[in-house]
């Protein structure tokens, strides 16, 4: 079965320092690959997504993952953190199964502290 | 904003009662997604609709039932109601249903029951 492994439960950074959180899929073929983020009382909102072609994708707020197949995995990064960037980050890969669902596979997310 | 919209944003209700949580997707978008949040499962998919039939369908318990009707809005009803179906509650919508297509999600339900 199609997993997602985020390592790191909690991170904590010093504003300004740079960032990256981790994301291990379990899949054979190349998968759909996600990031999330969800701020105190809010839905989750799509940073960045990777389906094929460049391996480093640009998302919104400064984000940017990188996918390498050879380790199967698809890092989070940002150069230097700012305060509002404290949230939970989820990392998810698109389900593949008999049917073509949008249905998404999340990991257990990591919560990103902030340190003035 | 998302453009999703689920209602109520928070319900307290009591063990074995019945609930219904509504969604209403973003304007256009055909597909509509459940998923739970608890702190010991973590996010985890329920059901999916797409142009209102069901498309996909995850770990949704029994209890637990969901439609998508003609104007695209979905309810999710959640019977016989245990302490351990406290939970936020989200729905999310993509234009099309199919593998790789970007959910836009709404702030959730949350649900606790008491």
């Amino acid at each position: 079965a199609q997993s997602v492994t985020q390592p790191d439960i909690h991170i904590t950074v010093s504003e300004g320092a740079s960032l990256e959180l981790r994301c291990n899929y379990s899949y054979g073929a190349t998968p759909y690959l996600f990031w999330y983020v969800q701020s105190p009382g809010q839905g989750l909102q799509l940073l960045l997504k990777y389906f094929s072609g460049d391996t480093l994708v640009q998302g919104i707020k400064g984000f940017e993952a990188e996918f390498k197949r050879s380790q199967s995995s698809f890092n989070l990064r940002k150069p230097s953190v700012h305060w509002s960037d404290a949230a939970e980050y989820f990392c998810a890969v698109g389900a593949t199964g008999s049917s073509n669902t949008g249905k998404l596979i999340f990991g257990q997310g990591t919560t990103l502290q902030v340190k003035p | 904003d998302s453009g999703v919209t689920q209602t109520p944003k928070h319900l307290i209700t009591a063990t074995g009662q019945r609930v219904t949580l509504r969604c209403s997707p973003r304007s256009g978008d055909l597909s509509v997604y459940w998923y739970q949040q608890s702190l010991d499962q973590g996010l985890q998919f329920l059901i999916q609709y797409y142009n209102g039939e069901e498309r996909a369908k995850g770990n949704i318990l029994e209890r637990f039932s969901a439609q998508q009707f003609p104007d695209l809005h979905s309810e999710l009803n959640l019977s016989s109601l245990e302490l351990g179906d406290s939970a936020l509650y989200f729905c999310a919508s993509s234009p099309q249903g199919n593998r790789g297509t970007e959910a836009f999600f709404g702030q959730g339900t949350r649900l606790t029951v008491v």
